[in-house]
């Protein structure tokens, strides 16, 4: 079966560092990554996402991704957080080819605290 | 309406009480997944439609949970004798066209059951 680990549970920063959160999946077939932001008291958002094409994708608020198929891994990274990017990130992967019907398989969350 | 809307956001329930969570899709959008999310875990797929087309319910973990979309826009999720163990957070999805889209979620119900 499809799983996803995310490696940190808890991460705290200071502003201005930089961030790397890490994310594997075990799927050796075709897959679609993601990666969403939970904000305190906000709904899943998508920060960014590959499908195919260059392995390193540029998000919203500044945070890229790079996939490296060698590793089955899709790590997110920021060059220099900031208080407002506090929050829960999500990675999820969906296997085209794989039997399911596009669902996500999501790992289970690393909690991003950033002190001012 | 702009984005994917759930009702209720909180519901409290008795143990072996019928419940139901609705989820309003944005207009036009094919394809609506259901997840639900423990506490200190990522969301876990429950169900999938494709219009009014249940295609997968692999998710579902028990015959006490049930959804529907009958109409292939609002989605009801109902949980029949709820157990202390159903206490969880329930998001909904929807995307626009086919499954691997790009799936935009609801804010999800809070269910506690006592």
């Amino acid at each position: 079966a499809q799983s996803v680990s995310q490696h940190n549970h808890h991460v705290i920063l200071s502003e201005a560092a930089s961030l790397e959160l890490g994310c594997n999946y075990s799927y050796g077939g075709t897959v679609n990554l993601f990666w969403y932001v939970q904000y305190p008291g906000q709904h899943l958002q998508l920060l960014l996402k590959y499908f195919s094409g260059d392995p390193l994708v540029k998000g919203i608020k500044g945070f890229e991704a790079e996939f490296i198929k060698s590793k089955f891994s899709f790590n997110l990274r920021k060059p220099s957080v900031q208080w407002s990017d506090t929050a829960e990130y999500f990675c999820a992967v969906n296997a085209p080819y794989g039997g399911s019907q596009g669902n996500l398989i999501f790992g289970k969350g690393t909690k991003l605290s950033v002190k001012p | 309406g702009a984005g994917v809307s759930q009702s209720p956001r909180y519901k409290v329930a008795k143990r072996g009480q019928d419940v139901a969570l609705r989820c309003d899709p944005i207009s036009g959008h094919v394809s609506l997944f259901w997840y639900q999310q423990a506490l200190g875990q990522g969301p876990e797929f429950l169900t999938y439609f494709q219009n009014e087309a249940q295609l997968d319910k692999s998710g579902l973990p028990s015959d006490r949970f049930f959804a529907e979309r009958p109409e292939g826009s609002v989605s009801t999720l109902k949980i029949q004798r709820t157990q202390q163990e159903d206490s969880a957070v329930y998001l909904c999805a929807s995307s626009f066209g086919p499954q691997y889209n790009e799936q935009f979620f609801g804010p999800g119900t809070r269910l506690t059951v006592l």
